[in-house]
């Protein structure tokens, strides 16, 4: 069965500060997709960035890019230049098209400080 | 600005009742999700539908929850009888994929208390 583990339950940064937020999972699976999600305090689940495992070339989404190292399996999310606004729960989740379930790690919730 | 929109936001009921929660998804959208978010559990799929018919509800519990698509622009998360457990905040997604891999939109989430 396929896992995700986000070993970091809390972290503080400083603001305009780079964070970076681990994730790795466990499948046998060679085709799946990675994503990070973020969960503000409004409780809205907001997709940030989201990876096909075929794809070499890391994902970017201005501030946002992620590290996939397929072989150790880790999909870590880096954040540069943190902003206030970046305050929230992040979610690294999991998916493979062959059964078709998504799973989620037990997130890490962000501080951005003043 | 198209949107998901879960109603109602906030749900407090005793023991026994029966709740339903909708989720209208964007306009358009094939594909909607319903998830379960808890402390101890994490964020659970539940059950999902393509073109309203089912395609996988093995997450969800089938003796007292049931979901429904009675239309494209609804659908509905139903739990008879309710029990404390099941306090929980319930999110649906939307997307207009055929894979659960493709994007989701979530909707603001319901929070249910059962006393």
């Amino acid at each position: 069965a396929q896992t995700v583990t986000q070993s970091q339950p809390e972290m503080s940064v400083q603001e305009a500060e780079t964070v970076t937020l681990s994730c790795t999972y466990d499948t046998s699976e060679s085709n799946y997709y990675l994503f990070w999600y973020k969960q503000p305090p409004s409780r809205q689940m907001i997709l940030v960035i989201r990876q096909e495992a075929y794809k070499q070339q890391n994902a970017t989404e201005n501030r946002f890019s992620v590290n996939f190292q397929k072989a150790a399996k880790s999909f870590s999310l880096k954040i540069s230049d943190s902003q206030l606004g970046d305050t929230a729960m992040y979610f690294c989740a999991f998916t493979s098209p062959r059964d078709d379930k998504i799973i989620f790690g037990k997130g890490t919730r962000l501080h951005i400080l003043p | 600005d198209a949107r998901v929109t879960q109603t109602p936001r906030h749900k407090v009921t005793e023991m026994g009742q029966e709740v339903t929660m909708r989720c209208q998804p964007i306009l358009g959208h094939n594909t909607v999700f319903w998830y379960r978010q808890t402390m101890m559990q994490g964020l659970e799929l539940l059950a999902y539908f393509r073109n309203r018919a089912p395609l996988d509800d093995s997450g969800m519990p089938k003796d007292r929850f049931s979901a429904e698509m009675p239309d494209a622009t609804l659908a509905t998360l139903k739990i008879q009888p309710s029990e404390p457990r099941d306090s929980a905040v319930y999110f649906c997604a939307s997307g207009l994929g055929k894979r659960i891999s493709d994007t989701q939109y979530f909707g603001p989430g319901t929070r249910l208390t059962v006393l």
